[in-house]
């Protein structure tokens, strides 16, 4: 089956500093998504972005289909940007299955 | 406001004894789905649902049941819990045939089975 790779599995900042997560996968994809899940558990859709680039405040994600990767960037870390960041793709015609990396644990610190 | 309602938010049990885990979406969503999440391992589907009465296993449903007599209602079932089956628990759901098919997740369930 496909394969999902995140990397780096854990990040530490300190506030203000901008980082990057990447997401790769091994096929072909039709729905690619990046959540949050923060200290408390619960998780979050940030993007659906199974090609190009959308942005969405201090956050961006750009993903190059083609090549099977996908980035995350966070510009300006804060403090309630920590959590675990997760890729999840999709492969089948309806996006059902949708097969989620191990995630990036993201850390900042004031 | 649009949401997924979990419930319990955390259940402790014992072994062989039946439970239910309820989960329900006001945005009238066509699938739904359930997810545990153990350390290590990330998120693993257990089944899923297309529609009313349509599920189907996803990566690990082994020891699981689902139902989905309602469009806004899928519980997942532990006929007899396991403590392989203590993890914690998200129910998701998104609507199908659009471009924007984000995926909402409730608070999640954690499950001790002891």
């Amino acid at each position: 089956g496909i394969q999902v790779e995140q990397s780096p599995p854990d990040l530490i900042l300190q506030e203000g500093a901008n980082s990057t997560l990447r997401c790769n996968f091994s096929d072909s994809v039709n729905n690619l998504q990046w959540f949050h899940q923060n200290p408390w558990g619960q998780l979050i859709n940030l993007f659906y972005i199974p090609s190009g680039t959308k942005q969405n405040g201090r956050l961006s994600a750009t993903t190059v289909a083609t090549e099977r990767y996908s980035l995350l960037y966070i510009s300006s870390s804060q403090t309630t940007d920590s959590g675990v960041y997760f890729c999840a793709v999709g492969y089948d015609q309806a996006g059902t299955a949708l097969i989620f990396g191990k995630g990036t644990t993201l850390s900042v610190s004031s | 406001e649009a949401q997924v309602t979990q419930n319990p938010r955390y259940l402790i049990t014992v072994t062989g004894k039946k439970l239910t885990v309820t989960c329900s979406q006001n945005m009238n969503h066509e699938y739904m789905s359930w997810y545990r999440q153990d350390p290590g391992l990330g998120l693993r589907q257990i089944y899923y649902s297309m529609n009313v009465e349509v599920t189907d296993k996803g990566d690990v449903p082994e020891g699981y049941k689902v139902s989905r007599k309602e469009k806004r209602n899928f519980p997942l079932i532990l006929e007899s819990p396991s403590p392989n089956q203590t993890s914690l628990y998200f129910c998701a759901s998104r609507t199908l045939g659009t471009t924007n098919e984000k995926l909402f997740f409730g608070s999640g369930t954690q499950l001790s089975v002891l």
